[in-house]
C-alpha cells in the first residue's frame, strides 16, 4: 500500500514564527487531506487538496501531485496551533480507506 | 447540527465485557469508516462501509463487528474486550462522489479497558 511519510515528527516554535510541514507519498497523490488534531483530541479538517495551492487565513497548503508531496504552511503561529498535524491519502483513487502519516507534533510556546 | 456524531464520548469497562459505540452522520454521505488511534497517536483504518456494504476490513480481530443499519449509521460492537483495545476510536464519513472523497471525522470515543 501507499506509504505516507511526514516531517518533521516534532516541531517547537515561538509564537509568531512560521513553519512548513511536509508529507511525502510513495505513490500518486489524490484526495489528499490535512488535519489538525487539537489538544482535546478533535480531528479538524484543514485542507482537501489533491493538487495546487489553497489558503485559509494563516494556513496554506500546496500539493505537487507529480512529485508526490504536499506542504502545509503555518504563518504567525499561535499557541492554539499546537497539536498534531496529519496528512492522509487514499490507497487507491476510489478506495474506501486512507493511509495516515504518523503526524507532526507542533508545540507553539508563548 | 453536528455532522458526524459518536456516542459515548468516554467508555470505561472491564476486560471481558462487550461494548458498542454508535456513529451517525447527517451529511448524506455514502461511505463511513472506523479508525483506531493508539496511545502513540497513530491512526489506522479498521473498517469501511459503502451504502451499508462492508468494503474494507483491515485485519481486525473477529471480536470487532461493525454494523450498518442504514447508510447514515455505522456502529462498532466489541466482544470480550482486552487491555490492548484501549484506544480512541474515530468514526468518519465521506461522499466518494467521482474522485472527490473528503473525509469528515466524529469527535472520537475514548475506550479504556481495565
Amino acid at each position: 500500500g501507499i506509504q505516507v511519510e511526514q516531517s518533521p515528527p516534532d516541531l517547537i516554535l515561538q509564537e509568531g514564527a512560521n513553519s512548513t510541514l511536509r508529507c511525502n507519498f510513495s505513490d500518486s497523490v489524490n484526495n489528499l487531506q490535512w488535519f489538525h488534531q487539537n489538544p482535546w483530541g478533535q480531528l479538524i479538517n484543514l485542507f482537501y487538496i489533491p493538487s495546487g495551492t489553497k489558503q485559509n487565513g494563516r494556513l496554506s497548503a500546496t500539493t505537487v501531485a507529480t512529485e508526490r508531496y504536499s506542504l502545509l504552511y503555518i504563518s504567525s503561529s499561535q499557541t492554539t496551533d499546537s497539536g498534531v498535524y496529519f496528512c492522509s491519502q487514499p490507497c487507491t483513487p476510489n478506495a474506501g480507506k486512507s493511509t495516515f502519516g504518523d503526524g507532526t507534533t507542533l508545540t507553539v510556546k508563548p | 447540527d453536528t455532522a458526524v456524531s459518536q456516542t459515548p464520548k468516554y467508555l470505561v469497562t472491564q476486560m471481558g465485557n462487550d461494548k458498542s459505540i454508535k456513529c451517525e452522520q447527517n451529511l448524506g454521505h455514502d461511505t463511513m469508516y472506523w479508525y483506531k488511534q493508539d496511545s502513540k497517536k497513530f491512526l489506522k483504518i479498521m473498517f469501511s462501509y459503502n451504502n451499508k456494504e462492508l468494503i474494507i476490513n483491515e485485519t481486525v480481530p473477529n471480536r470487532f463487528s461493525p454494523k450498518s443499519p442504514d447508510k447514515a449509521h455505522l456502529n462498532l460492537h466489541i466482544n470480550s474486550l482486552e487491555l490492548g483495545d484501549s484506544a480512541v476510536y474515530f468514526c468518519a464519513s465521506s461522499p466518494r462522489v467521482a474522485s472527490y472523497n473528503e473525509q469528515f471525522f466524529g469527535p472520537g470515543t475514548r475506550l479504556t479497558v481495565l
